[in-house]
């Protein structure tokens, strides 16, 4: 079983759409959790921390629950720009400070 | 401020060759990551610094990867007798400190093509 894991997507939404990525982690005693974006040959980018209160960011809001080990991304209003592919990432646990990002899910939002 | 810098930005070699990759953190982040990532993959943890120490080099697959960061700034990843397998995008990030908390800065990449 991967350490995180994701929707493997593509995700083809028309814009204004609401769309949500699933994400769950196998380490319990992990600390931190965030989506990354990642556009074609691009480097990765923070979209936003994840907290288990939930947090907001405009049309985005992640959402963490440690007891099922599984992290959210809600897009709402889709835009065009949004088109990406979104990196789950889980840090910490056991001591370390190991990264772990999950494969991805691609989404392509179209006019 | 200046980002996160890789070099070279591409790098094309034979199997069995040595290489090595460039990272330039941003200054003063403490804590600099190694990563690299495959075609439709997330990027896979190879190794972490918290100043000029490996503080978890547990992601390096073999002994023919080593990286250091002598000064504690910038780092260099290289790879002993190169394969077609090590083929991949090198990506480094560095962060202000080594709380699991701070957001992570990556540079553009290094792509490795081993022919």
């Amino acid at each position: 079983r991967k350490e995180v894991e994701q929707d493997p997507g593509p995700f083809n939404v028309p814009e204004g759409a609401t769309v949500a990525f699933n994400c769950t982690y196998s380490n319990s005693a992990s600390q931190s959790f965030f989506w990354y974006r990642q556009d074609c040959r691009k480097e990765p980018k923070l979209l936003m921390s994840v907290y288990s209160s939930g947090n907001e960011d405009g049309r985005f809001t992640a959402q963490l629950n440690r007891a099922s080990q599984y992290i959210s991304l809600l897009i709402r209003d889709s835009k065009l720009s949004d088109s990406a592919t979104y990196l789950c990432v889980v840090n910490g646990g056991g001591g370390g400070f190991k990264t772990i990002f999950g494969a991805g899910t691609r989404l392509f939002v179209k006019a | 401020g200046a980002g996160v810098s890789q070099t070279p930005s591409n790098k094309v070699t034979e199997k069995g060759k040595y290489v090595e990759l460039r990272c330039d953190p941003i200054s003063g982040h403490t804590a600099l990551y190694w990563y690299r990532q495959s075609l439709g993959q997330g990027p896979e943890f190879l190794i972490y610094f918290q100043g000029t120490g490996a503080a978890d080099d547990s992601g390096l697959p073999n002994d023919r990867f080593f990286a250091v960061r002598p000064e504690g700034s910038v780092s260099t990843l290289k790879i002993q007798r190169t394969e077609r397998g090590d083929s991949a995008v090198y990506l480094c990030a560095s962060s202000l400190t080594s709380g699991s908390n701070n957001e992570q800065f990556f540079g553009p990449g290094t792509r490795l093509t081993v022919l």
